[in-house]
Parts: structure tokens; sequence; C-alpha cells
């Protein structure tokens, strides 16, 4: 069975320090993965997706970027931090054309 | 565009109750799909149940069902004998029937279910 996993589940940081949020899925191959944030009391915003290794389809320009160096690795990363950058991001996944399954979820608290 | 609308930000329900979450959409795609995602307080999305718009038989998954109608664009869900560990927000989400299919949410349902 696919599953997913998503690291670390909480994370402070310091305004301008730099951020690696990682995603592996198992148990399939060529995902769509996706990231999406959601703000407190908010709901979801998809900041990026992937069709493919190498493929990055960026939703909003913002402060963050996103990779996939591996068929199921997505990694979200930024060089500096804002304290906008708060926030609840997970990581998603899904066989192309069905349902789409979330990861756990990782606290980014930015001080 | 896509958009999904939950009017109602807060509800609430007795243990055993029934209790119907709203939700409509607007979309002029003809091939798609519609979902429940239930967030906890854990945080984690969990899917409830699922619409594939091209059926006219209504979703039902165990206590959950839905009240979908097509015309209308309205996608709601019914939560039979409900039960504690039902509290959590519920978003109501909406994709395109391609292979890309990213999903477009509502701004969610805090629903609590009380003793």
């Amino acid at each position: 069975s696919q599953t997913i996993h998503q690291w670390p589940a909480t994370l402070v940081q310091p305004v301008g320090s730099p951020l690696s949020l990682e995603c592996t899925v198992e148990g399939t191959s060529n995902p769509n993965l996706y990231w999406y944030r959601q703000a407190a009391g908010r709901g979801l915003q998809l900041l990026f997706y992937s069709v493919g290794i190498g493929q990055i389809s960026s939703e909003v320009p913002q402060n963050l970027s996103a990779s996939r160096p591996q068929d199921r690795q997505f990694i979200l990363s930024s060089k500096k931090l804002l304290l906008s950058d708060s926030g609840f991001y997970l990581c998603a996944w899904n066989e192309p054309g069905n349902t789409i399954y979330f990861g756990e979820g990782s606290w980014l608290t930015v001080v | 565009a896509q958009t999904v609308t939950q009017s109602q930000p807060e509800m609430s329900v007795q243990e055993a109750e029934t209790v119907t979450l709203s939700c409509t959409y607007d979309t002029s795609e003809s091939n798609y799909y519609l979902f429940w995602y239930k967030q906890p307080p854990s945080r984690q999305m969990i899917l409830v149940i699922r619409q594939e718009a091209y059926k006219q038989q209504n979703a039902t998954e165990n206590r959950f069902s839905v009240n979908f109608q097509k015309a209308a664009k309205s996608f709601s869900l019914k939560i039979s004998d409900s039960q504690l560990g039902d509290t959590a927000m519920y978003f109501c989400a909406f994709r395109r029937g391609s292979t890309l299919g990213r999903l477009y949410f509502g701004r969610g349902t805090q629903l609590t279910v009380w003793p």
C-alpha cells in the first residue's frame, strides 16, 4: 500500500534562517506531488506541484521554492525565512487522475 | 476559475444526531470530482468521501453520505449517528478530471460534536 511521510513535524526557526521540509511517498511510481500551506484559521493554499522529476510549477510568487530530486521525493525550501512563512505545511500526492492523499503535516513557526 | 464555498464556518451537533454540512461550487468543467476532507485537531487531512460528477448516485461511506445536486452545483455532507470523534474541521474540495487535478478547497466548517 502507498504511504506518505513528511518531516520534520514541528520546526521553530528564526527570521532569515533557511528551511528544508521533506516529503517522500512509498508504494507508487511517478506520482503527482504537491505542497500546500494552511495559515492559522484559513483554508489550504497550493504552493507547488510536480508531475515528474525536476518538474516544478509554482502557484504563487513567494519566498519559498520546491525541488523534486527523485521520483518520490519532494522538498520545500527557503534561503531566508520571513515571519509570514509561519504556518502548517502539507505535502500531498496522487496517482495521475486519482484521489489526493495528504501527509501528516509540518508546523513551522518563524520567530 | 473554480471556486468552492462553505457558508457555515461553525456547526455543532449532539452525539448520535444527524448533521448536514453545506458546500457549493462554481465551474464550467463537465468532468470533475468532489471531495470532503476531515481535519481533526492533529491537523492531518483525511479523506472522508469522494463523488464523481458523472455518477448520478450519491456516494456513501458508512455514516457519511453526500447529496450531490449537479445542476445546482451543490455538494452537502450528511453525518449520521454523530460521534465525538467526528469533531473536526471539514473541507469541501473540487478537482478537475484531468490527470494533474489540483484541489480547490473551501474555507472549511468547524464541526463540534457534544455529548
